[in-house]
């Protein structure tokens, strides 16, 4: 059975930075590329990330570039999506998810809630 | 980027009718070396992720139910729902994943009428 499990989370003041999480397993994680797309509260689906299946390409939305850093480690199955000056406009629920440009969204995780206030 | 624009933005179907929404992209999705329009729909429940539910167009994902169907090629784009059910009450989203940035429709929220 195919998990994604995000975390890391939280209420960060603006300007802050926070370091988000995501572990899979059910499926051959180094094989395949994965996203962040991130929900503003009662809003639509936005991709923020993406990066290859070895981790040699990323791509960023045009909202987060020079701001936040996509990474991952295929020996323990994460995803990481380190965010740097956090803007009350990064407030949104974050989900991992498995894909990219060039291939649909197959499985997501529940999430994991940023909020960016003071 | 590739814009989606889906219409309409909310519809009220009663239970066992047929809910038709539709998606238009602002440049063609469609690869002609492989004949694949790369565009998906996807269902998000109150409190849920989002779920794929049709790829390339109108494959149907495993486990999704024969009355969801998709069509449509280039930039304009259907998702049908041939009887509605109860558990089909959702926010429906298209998506293109043709270029970077994939791109996702503003959203169409269905309800039961």
């Amino acid at each position: 059975e195919v998990q994604v499990l995000e975390s890391g989370g939280g209420l960060v003041q603006p300007g802050g930075s926070l370091r988000l999480s995501c572990v899979a397993s059910g499926f051959t994680f180094s094989g395949y590329a994965m996203s962040w797309v991130r929900q503003a509260p009662g809003k639509g689906l936005e991709w923020v990330s993406g990066i290859s299946a070895g981790g040699g390409d990323t791509y960023y939305a045009d909202s987060v570039k020079g701001r936040f850093t996509i990474s991952r480690d295929n020996s323990k199955n994460t995803l990481y999506l380190q965010m740097n000056s956090l803007r009350a406009e990064d407030t949104a629920r974050y989900f991992c998810a498995k894909g990219n440009t060039g291939v649909p969204f197959g499985y997501w995780g529940q999430g994991t809630l940023v909020t960016v206030s003071s | 980027d590739i814009v989606m624009t889906q219409s309409p933005d909310s519809l009220a179907v009663s239970l066992g009718e047929r809910a038709t929404i539709n998606c238009r992209s602002s440049r063609s999705v469609f690869y002609t070396s492989n004949n694949k329009n790369y565009f998906a729909w996807y269902q998000q429940k109150p409190g849920q992720p989002p779920k794929l539910l049709i790829y390339w167009a109108s494959t149907r994902e495993s486990g999704v139910p024969d009355r969801f169907s998709g069509s449509g090629s280039g930039t304009d784009f259907t998702l049908t729902i041939s009887s509605l059910q109860a558990e089909d009450v959702a926010v429906y989203y298209c998506q293109q994943y043709y270029s970077t940035p994939p791109t996702f429709g503003q959203g169409t929220k269905v309800e039961i009428k």
